[in-house]
């Protein structure tokens, strides 16, 4: 069974539409983030939650914004779509937030045209 | 601004040889350290976690760390071709906040 899954995998969309990738684990983590992986493949935090209550907010526009219906779930919804948002867009969770154990989702690679 | 510096690479080393991959971090806060492989087109996969100073083994992989010196990295023994990949270096201070590097493609010739 997969651990953390996301959909969807590949998402293709037109600039200043809103889009939603969702994620679930079934590991029992109280803790769950996006990243975002650029074209240069540099990995960067987005967002954390724990235990549905958001405890990381890194320098991210407010066009993007998560949200966690349980600890299981972490989806991230994307408002008025920019070209510059074209990447790959990866969820983790780890057991709690004081672990730094993180396991990755498969990834949904978002392309803005 | 926390940094976590990687060697681009490529690193290309023989089937059998000694891969060798190396990291150094600016926060001497810093207390947690990861290393990640993540094959072309796929997700990071944690492999190795250290955080005391000296050597941790598993496998073919040793990770060494040096806190004194703000260093970590990562040897692969016999490195086989389907350890090629790109090895990507994080490091944690606080709570789960990791500071990836911008990671190492290693290739590894038959």
């Amino acid at each position: 069974d997969t651990a953390v899954s996301q959909t969807p995998k590949y998402l293709v969309t037109q600039m200043g539409n809103d889009k939603s990738i969702k994620c679930e684990q079934n590991l029992g983590h109280d803790t769950m983030y996006w990243y975002k992986q650029d074209s240069k493949k540099f990995l960067k935090i987005m967002f954390s939650y724990n235990n549905k209550e958001l405890i990381i907010n890194e320098t991210v526009p407010n066009r993007f914004s998560p949200k966690s219906p349980d600890k299981a779930h972490l989806n991230l919804h994307i408002n008025s779509l920019e070209l510059g948002d074209s990447a790959v867009y990866f969820c983790a969770s780890s057991p709690d937030r004081r672990s730094n154990e993180q396991f990755f989702g498969p990834g949904t690679r978002l392309t803005v045209l | 601004q926390k940094e976590v510096e990687q060697n681009s690479g490529p690193l290309s080393v023989p089937e059998g040889a000694i891969a060798s991959l190396n990291c150094t971090y600016s926060d001497r806060g810093s207390q947690s350290f990861f290393w990640y492989r993540q094959y072309s087109g796929k997700s990071p996969e944690l492999i190795m976690s250290i955080y005391s100073n000296g050597d941790k083994e598993d496998g073919r992989f040793t990770a060494q760390l040096n806190k004194a010196s703000q260093y970590v990295s990562l040897l692969i023994r016999d490195s086989q071709p389907s350890d090629s990949a790109t090895y990507l270096c994080a490091v944690t201070g606080g709570y789960s906040t990791l500071t990836f590097g911008k990671g190492t493609m290693l290739l590894v010739s038959p």
